[in-house]
């Protein structure tokens, strides 16, 4: 059974920083691209990042690059989100999800984590 | 940056009823379009991919439809367990982007 369970979340000061993990497992971690998606509270998804199956390439979305940096260690099957220069408008539950297929990237994501809040305030 | 817009915002069945869900593209993403459904407190779960294609374990209930810049999902005979909100999400261009949701209530 595919399992990813975040973890790291919580309060931190604007300007601040946080590490979120995602554990892995059920699943061949290292064939698979992998994703960060936020939801802010009450309002929809937002792709984030990701990062191919050996962590050589990743990508961003606009409103985090230059301050949130996507990595994986495959040996522990664990995904990574180092959040810097946190806003209050990143404020949301982070999910990590699974790209839907293996070996390749679609985005589209197949499997979902259960989510973690990270709350940005003062 | 393609702006996905769902219809109705909110829509309110009764079990039993056919539910048709409309996602329009502000511009062409071609078939590379996928829906999901998310219930309270939970995460997002993959229904459909690629327009037309049911996601491992989805029921055949549930079916997509169209390609260019319109969308539809439909939910033949709608069970107690389907009520939730509902989000399109295309991976044609950079970024990717999800709708702003639909919510399906009971009536």
């Amino acid at each position: 059974e595919v399992q990813l369970v975040e973890s790291g979340g919580g309060l931190v000061q604007p300007g601040g920083s946080l590490r979120l993990s995602c554990a892995a497992s059920g699943f061949t971690f290292s064939s698979y691209w992998m994703h960060w998606v936020r939801q802010a509270p009450g309002k929809g998804l937002v792709w984030v990042s990701r990062i191919n199956s050996d962590g050589s390439s990743t990508s961003y979305a606009d409103s985090v690059k230059g301050r949130f940096t996507i990595s994986r260690d495959n040996a522990k099957n664990t995904l990574y989100l180092q959040m810097n220069s946190l806003r209050a408008e990143d404020t949301a539950v982070y999910y990590c999800a699974r790209d839907r297929q293996e070996g390749t990237v679609t985005t589209n994501f197949g499997y979902w984590g259960q989510g973690t809040l990270v709350t940005v305030s003062s | 940056e393609i702006v996905l817009t769902q219809s109705p915002a909110t829509l309110s069945l009764s079990p039993g009823e056919r539910a048709t869900l409309s996602c329009r593209a502000s511009q062409s993403v071609s078939s590379y379009l996928a829906w999901y459904q998310q219930k309270p407190g939970q995460a997002p779960r993959l229904l459909i991919y690629d327009a037309s294609n049911r996601a491992t374990g989805i029921p055949a209930r549930f079916s997509g439809s169209g390609s260019g810049t319109d969308f539809t999902l439909t939910i033949s005979s709608l069970e107690p367990e389907d009520f939730a909100v509902y989000y399109c999400q295309q991976r044609s261009n950079w970024p990717p982007g999800f709708g702003q949701g639909t919510r399906l209530e009971i009536k």
